[in-house]
């Protein structure tokens, strides 16, 4: 399988837990995105990386949450101290990036937290 | 307001019917995206375009960027076409998304 994949696809935790998701992206891709979406709304755009560089944060992006890409391949999203308003969809997304028609974005499945 | 605006916000159909779906933008983009989602969260992207129609089997998506304006139609619709189908706007990079339009297509 050669498409986004992320792991874990559900997480349960209780709150003040610490959860961390890991996304790898299509191999020859350059960029990669972080959304988050709750239910019933379109997703929001948390952070996304250009290689191994964190460009851009969302104010959505609280000090509880980090994300990291430290060889420009896979990437991480950890969250510490989980409230329950954490609870939602975290997707991840690939692109080449270098201009309009390269920068289609290409979507995991998701991890689903769900914090109690 | 959001950004992008999405209508119906939910849309029930019969077997064969043909859809719209609409969506409306108020900021300058580069590109505009209709993705598909299904339950359990997987999105596929089945449109990118800056300009004018693009067609792919049953699926039409139009845009008119001096009305900040685009459709999405499927022909002959099918209960498989059931899912949510979102609107995102891009100027350089990140996504912006509309909330959805969840479609049921009925046998």
């Amino acid at each position: 399988d050669t498409g986004v994949s992320q792991d874990p696809r559900h997480k349960i935790t209780k709150r003040g837990q610490n959860v961390t998701f890991r996304c790898d992206p299509i191999s020859e891709h350059n960029r990669l995105y972080w959304y988050r979406q709750t239910l019933g709304q379109g997703p929001e755009f948390l952070t996304y990386f250009q290689n191994e560089a964190q460009l851009e944060k969302s104010r959505l992006l609280s000090d509880r949450f980090s994300a990291e890409r430290p060889k420009g391949s896979f990437s991480t999203l950890e969250i510490q101290r989980t409230e329950q308003g954490d609870s939602a969809m975290y997707l991840c997304a690939s692109s080449l990036g270098g201009g309009i028609a390269k920068n289609i974005q290409y979507f995991g499945a998701g991890t689903r937290l769900s914090v109690l | 307001k959001n950004e992008v605006e999405q209508s119906p916000q939910n849309l029930t159909a019969q077997e064969g019917e043909f859809i719209t779906i609409n969506c409306s933008y108020s900021v300058g983009i580069s590109a505009l995206h209709w993705l598909q989602q299904h339950p359990g969260g997987g999105i596929v992207s089945l449109f990118m375009l800056s300009s004018g129609k693009k067609k792919h089997g049953r699926l039409i998506a139009t845009i008119n960027i001096q009305e900040k304006h685009s459709s999405l139609h499927i022909t002959a619709s099918h209960p498989r076409d059931s899912a949510v189908y979102i609107c995102a706007v891009s100027g350089n990079t990140p996504l912006v998304f509309g909330k959805g339009t969840r479609l049921s297509v009925i046998a």
